[in-house]
């Protein structure tokens, strides 16, 4: 099972919104709804931001909002913050026996 | 607030077995409603999901790491263990352990400790 295919970079002007996406196959973000999203800051353990492709735990910032079409699940930043740059992956249930797949990883930058 | 912290060796010598230990509080590890997870991540690079286990011992792993895991469950102490086994230098590691629903989707990790590093070196 090959990890999820993420854009290395995305980078934005703080206020400005900006999308990662996540792209795999129908055994996986296509074929479930069980797409998660988490942000990882230098030195910190990853934290959950989005879970079952677009609901947000308690506390998370609404200004973050996932879907998905197809076999690409996306995660959109919107009003863009300093505090937000950090990496992002997301990750999925597959059917292909790993049971659970995270993607490459993107960097966000706010210039 | 749950709370995981990993602990165990921080060195562990090629073809050896790593051990890792991750003690819950703030919550019980005896509930039904979720599985505990271990994680790991190389330096630089992205995730891998190495296995779970539930509160009854179940476990279930990842294939990719061909049968060199184990995964063990203490309720009494209200922790969980992770043995690997037959290790290389690509199993150089920062080491998480996470808990995940056992209802719904189950697909995700809510809590996670702050991990701890095993380097694999002679």
């Amino acid at each position: 099972q090959s990890a999820l295919t993420q854009p290395a970079s995305v980078s934005g002007s703080p206020g400005q919104s900006i999308t990662i996406s996540c792209t795999g196959s129908s055994s996986d973000v296509g074929g479930y709804n069980y797409v998660s999203w988490y942000q990882q800051h230098p030195g910190k353990a990853p934290k959950l931001m989005i879970y079952d492709v677009s609901n947000r735990p308690s506390g998370v910032s609404n200004r973050f909002s996932g879907s998905k079409s197809g076999n690409t699940a996306s995660l959109t930043i919107s009003g863009l913050q300093a505090e937000d740059e950090a990496d992002y992956y997301c990750s999925s249930y597959t059917n292909s026996g790993t049971l659970y797949v995270f993607g490459t990883g993107t960097k966000v930058t706010v210039l | 607030q749950l709370q995981l912290q990993e602990s165990g060796p921080g060195l562990v010598k090629p073809s050896e077995t790593l051990s890792l230990t991750c003690s819950v509080s703030g919550g019980s590890i005896s509930s039904s409603s979720y599985y505990w997870g271990w994680i790991r991540q190389p330096p630089g690079k992205g995730l891998e999901w190495i296995g779970s286990v539930y509160f009854s011992g179940n476990t279930y792993d990842n294939p990719s790491l061909r049968g060199r895991v184990t995964i063990s469950i203490d309720t009494s102490k209200n922790q969980y263990s992770l043995k690997l086994s037959s290790v290389t230098a690509a199993d150089t590691a920062l080491y998480y352990c996470a808990r995940h629903p056992a209802t719904g989707s189950g697909s995700y990790f809510e809590y996670w400790g702050q991990g701890t590093l095993v380097t694999v070196s002679s």
